[in-house]
């Protein structure tokens, strides 16, 4: 069975300085690993994902995530916050080995930046 | 513009009402899927489809129903509405082409449900 854990409810960070959100994943086979954002009254938005090849990988907005195979871990990262970064983000796994495309959501993190 | 749209956005019903909301993609999707967004729950899978006729049960489809006889709609149904079912309700898309699919999704703006 495929899971993700989002082990933060909520992430406080000073505007210009680098923020982490973290997300840790299970799944049987090879994952396919995404991050959503979500600003108030919005549905998800994509932020980026891996696929496969370079664990790091850059998406919009001047995000980030890194893949880490031995830690099952794919944390958010970028190196200097906006107030503008404050939303709900969501990170989400499918497992490659399973046919019937199956998505499981974390609970989200809530990012607030602090000016 | 390529777009996922849901109606209505808001709904407040009673309990036992029968109640449908539409989700429509202009994008030429096969994927479609149901998501209740809840206060510390996060999101979480109600139905998919990953083609027209083709539609499976994900984590939560207690008390829903969906159909899926056009490519761009999936329609949400709640037979028999009850307070539980109050929540947040997003639609998503992606395009697919075979097996697990590495290919992000569109999501809708959300229509929010309040059953008294």
């Amino acid at each position: 069975a495929q899971s993700v854990a989002q082990p933060e409810d909520q992430v406080n960070v000073a505007e210009g300085n680098p923020l982490t959100v973290k997300c840790t994943y299970s799944v049987s086979g090879n994952p396919y690993l995404f991050w959503y954002v979500q600003y108030p009254n919005r549905g998800l938005q994509f932020l980026l994902k891996y696929i496969t090849g370079d664990n790091l990988v850059k998406g919009s907005y001047g995000f980030e995530a890194e893949f880490n195979k031995s830690q099952t871990s794919f944390h958010l990262k970028k190196p200097s916050a906006l107030v503008s970064d404050s939303a709900l983000y969501f990170c989400a796994v499918r497992d490659r080995m399973n046919r019937d495309d199956k998505i499981i959501f974390g609970k989200g993190t809530r990012l607030h930046i602090l000016p | 513009e390529a777009q996922v749209t849901q109606n209505p956005r808001y709904l407040i019903t009673v309990t036992g009402k029968k109640l449908t909301v539409t989700c429509s993609q202009n994008m030429n999707h096969e994927y479609m899927s149901w998501y209740r967004q809840d206060p510390g729950l996060g999101l979480r899978q109600i139905y998919y489809s990953m083609n027209v006729e083709v539609t499976d049960k994900g984590d939560v489809p207690e008390g829903y129903k969906v159909s899926r006889k056009e490519k761009r709609n999936f329609p949400l149904i709640l037979e028999s509405p009850s307070p539980n079912q109050t929540s947040l309700y997003f639609c998503a898309s992606s395009p697919r082409r075979s097996g697990a699919s590495h290919n992000e999704q569109f999501f809708g703006p959300g229509t929010r449900l309040t059953v008294l």
